[in-house]
């Protein structure tokens, strides 16, 4: 069974700019979750997704925001990148809402000039 | 406030040698702790989960322990390997709540 796949793996944009990141979850599962990761902070959860449903958010401003698809992909956001947004931004998957198994992605490295 | 809290932040062993590493918790009550491991450049791989109701958790040479009481829980790696150098991240999780600790980054040298 193939794993947690996330697009692009790496990416650089300036400041001002939008991003919107991918993930695919493995096949079955219906629960999505993003999380941004630094050095400074760790993980931090942003949101997680099942059957399309945001159903639970972390404190991350408004730019922030994602959406999930009939086929379970998701797909996160973030508007007007500023430099604090560069993160390794991590996607993981669960058969079932409340995460109790997640399988993680290898994540996208955004770098923001 | 709910705190996950990792000691130390890194460390450096011989290959080999074992290692135990140290996760305390203010999250309570929770549904369940985990030991994730991560490489450097990859997402985190599950080492082991623990219920509140369980004390002590193998994943080969990878042993969590847990106690409730005092609120800590130990990841102990025996016979260290090269491979096992990576960052460590304990996370405790409350229903759908999710607190991770910052990690401590492991390095194993021949």
């Amino acid at each position: 069974k193939a794993g947690v796949t996330q697009t692009p793996r790496y990416l650089i944009k300036t400041r001002g700019q939008q991003v919107t990141l991918s993930c695919s979850p493995i096949s079955g599962h219906r629960s999505v979750s993003w999380y941004q990761q630094t050095p400074g902070q760790g993980l931090q959860f942003l949101f997680e997704y099942f059957s399309e449903t945001q159903r639970n958010k972390g404190n991350f401003p408004g730019r922030f925001s994602g959406r999930q698809f009939s086929n379970s992909r998701s797909e996160m956001n973030v508007s007007t990148l500023e430099l604090g947004d560069s993160a390794l931004y991590l996607c993981a998957s669960s058969s079932i809402a409340g995460t109790y198994e997640q399988y993680f992605g290898p994540g996208t490295r955004l770098t923001v000039t | 406030k709910n705190q996950v809290e990792q000691s130390p932040q890194s460390l450096i062993i011989l290959e080999g040698k074992n290692c135990t590493l140290q996760c305390n918790y203010t999250v309570s009550p929770f549904s369940n702790l985990r030991w994730y491991k991560q490489d450097t450049g990859r997402g985190p791989v599950s080492l082991t989960i623990m219920t509140f109701s369980e004390n002590t958790k193998s994943n080969g040479r990878y042993t969590a322990t847990l106690d409730a009481d005092t609120k800590q829980s130990s990841l102990h790696i025996t016979a260290s390997q090269l491979s096992d150098s990576a960052s460590y991240i304990c996370v405790v999780s409350i229903r759908n709540q999710f607190y991770f600790g910052t990690g401590t980054s492991l390095t194993v040298i021949p």
